[in-house]
């Protein structure tokens, strides 16, 4: 079946521009996540959603940084005012139930590059 | 604070088995250790996961110590497509954690 997919896979702007970064999760997992994966790191939570909810957003670096999931399904990471430390992949994963699963499903990640 | 510890990178030969180990002297009784592996390009990819007791897959083994303090993921007979970064996490599965805190991980070059 299909999995985790992430649109564009590659985004190039430039510093102070907005971005948004879409992620198309496995049919009918409730659960959503967002991590962020800096050049030679382990990726690095960003926020977690169950069903339309953000339950956690903990690790959003600040407030330029936002994520929606509007119908359960879907969710858009949005950027705004990018800066070029806000160069890194970033990658989407879901699950079925969130809580107590064992497996995330991650998708390809989109690279993001500020200039 | 790092909960793990893995060496950074590590060699092995193809058709030979990779031991990978993790260090997590921290460890809490209700915690699990899990495996992760990352291809260059693409997400992470789920590999096994145990408690106290050793597991095996069609993918890997996982053999942790009776002290819980270390395990060891075993890819049994390496291919050039495990040459991967792998990463041991520990995680408690309960009902409000659901984050995975990767590592660095273990950089993983199969040889031919």
């Amino acid at each position: 079946g299909a999995g985790v997919s992430q649109t564009p896979s590659n985004k190039v702007t430039e510093k102070g521009k907005y971005v948004e970064l879409r992620c198309d999760p496995i049919s009918g997992h409730t659960a959503l996540y967002w991590y962020r994966q800096s050049l030679g790191q382990g990726p690095e939570f960003l926020i977690y959603f169950q069903g339309t909810g953000a339950a956690d957003d903990s690790g959003l670096p600040n407030d330029r940084f936002f994520a929606v999931r509007p119908e359960g399904s879907v969710s858009t990471l949005k950027i705004q005012r990018t800066e070029r430390g806000d160069s890194a992949v970033y990658l989407c994963a879901s699950s079925l139930k969130g809580r107590n699963d064992n497996e995330q499903f991650f998708g390809p990640g989109t690279r993001l590059t500020v200039l | 604070d790092a909960k793990t510890t893995q060496p950074p990178s590590m060699d092995c030969a193809e058709g030979r088995a990779a031991n990978l180990p993790c260090n997590h002297s921290t460890i809490s009784g209700n915690e699990y250790v899990y495996w992760y592996r990352q291809i260059h390009s693409q997400g992470p990819q789920y590999i096994i996961h145990g408690l106290k007791n050793n597991e095996t897959n069609e993918m890997a083994s996982l053999i942790i110590t009776e002290d819980r303090k270390s395990s060891t993921l075993i890819l049994p007979h390496a291919t050039l497509r495990d040459t991967a970064v792998y990463y041991c996490i520990v995680r408690v599965l309960r009902s409000n954690d659901y984050k995975l805190s990767f590592g660095a991980g273990t950089t993983v070059t199969v040889r031919a």
